[in-house]
């Protein structure tokens, strides 16, 4: 069965503090991974869109990176504003519609 | 340019009843495509409109669906409300040409009591 799955749930750093969240995937054929921020109560805010293996797309403290099973979002020297949920999803060439299929999330907390 | 817009922001409604739910497209996108969320969980798609047509379903019974006007906007019905349709309703749309980026409104919190 195709899934994304999101590590750690949670992360808890202080601001300054560079980590990196991790995306594992298993689907039949990729089309296309994308990660999204999302605020409390709020709808998914487009970040990164990575198609092939060795991609990579910056923005800002956030870096995304791809390869033939997983995808991590870097981020460096994070700000308490960086504080969100970070959703990972893909698009499978089987599908026509572009649907999303995505990971449960992981919430990131920036202490000042 | 105008983002993607939902409408009721929240809802309270009983077991067994119906809502529906109202989403305008972003600019430009012909697509929209409604997905749930659960409280901690990521969203889990329900369905898409493209040209008024139902271009693809998710698992989710008849008692969900939908319309696309001609202006793109579109709706979500649910019918037979149960507790667990509490979630949180989200509207994305997109654009059909290359490869599809879907942007999302802002959502519609539905709480079935």
């Amino acid at each position: 069965e195709d899934q994304v799955t999101q590590s750690p749930e949670a992360l808890r750093l202080q601001e300054g503090e560079s980590s990196s969240l991790n995306c594992s995937y298993t689907v039949s054929g990729l089309r296309g991974l994308f990660w999204y921020r999302q605020d409390p109560g709020k709808g998914p805010e487009f970040l990164f869109t990575l198609y092939s293996a060795g991609e990579e797309k910056e923005k800002e403290r956030l870096k995304a990176t791809l390869t033939k099973k997983e995808s991590f979002l870097h981020i460096t020297a994070p700000k308490p504003e960086d504080s969100a949920t970070y959703l990972c999803a893909v698009q499978r060439t089987v599908d026509s519609n572009y649907q999303l299929i995505w990971g449960a999330g992981t919430k990131l907390i920036i202490k000042p | 340019e105008t983002g993607v817009t939902q409408s009721p922001t929240h809802l309270i409604k009983t077991r067994g009843q119906q809502v529906t739910l109202r989403c305008s497209s972003q600019s430009g996108h012909n697509t929209v495509s409604w997905y749930q969320q659960a409280l901690g969980q990521g969203p889990q798609f329900i369905f898409q409109y493209y040209r008024e047509e139902e271009n693809g379903r998710g698992n989710f019974p008849p008692r969900f669906s939908g319309l696309q006007f001609p202006n793109y906007s579109s709706e979500l019905n649910v019918n037979a409300l149960e507790l667990d349709d509490s979630a949180l309703y989200l509207c994305a749309s997109s654009s059909r040409a290359g490869q599809e980026t879907q942007y999302f409104g802002p959502g519609t919190r539905l709480l079935v009591l």
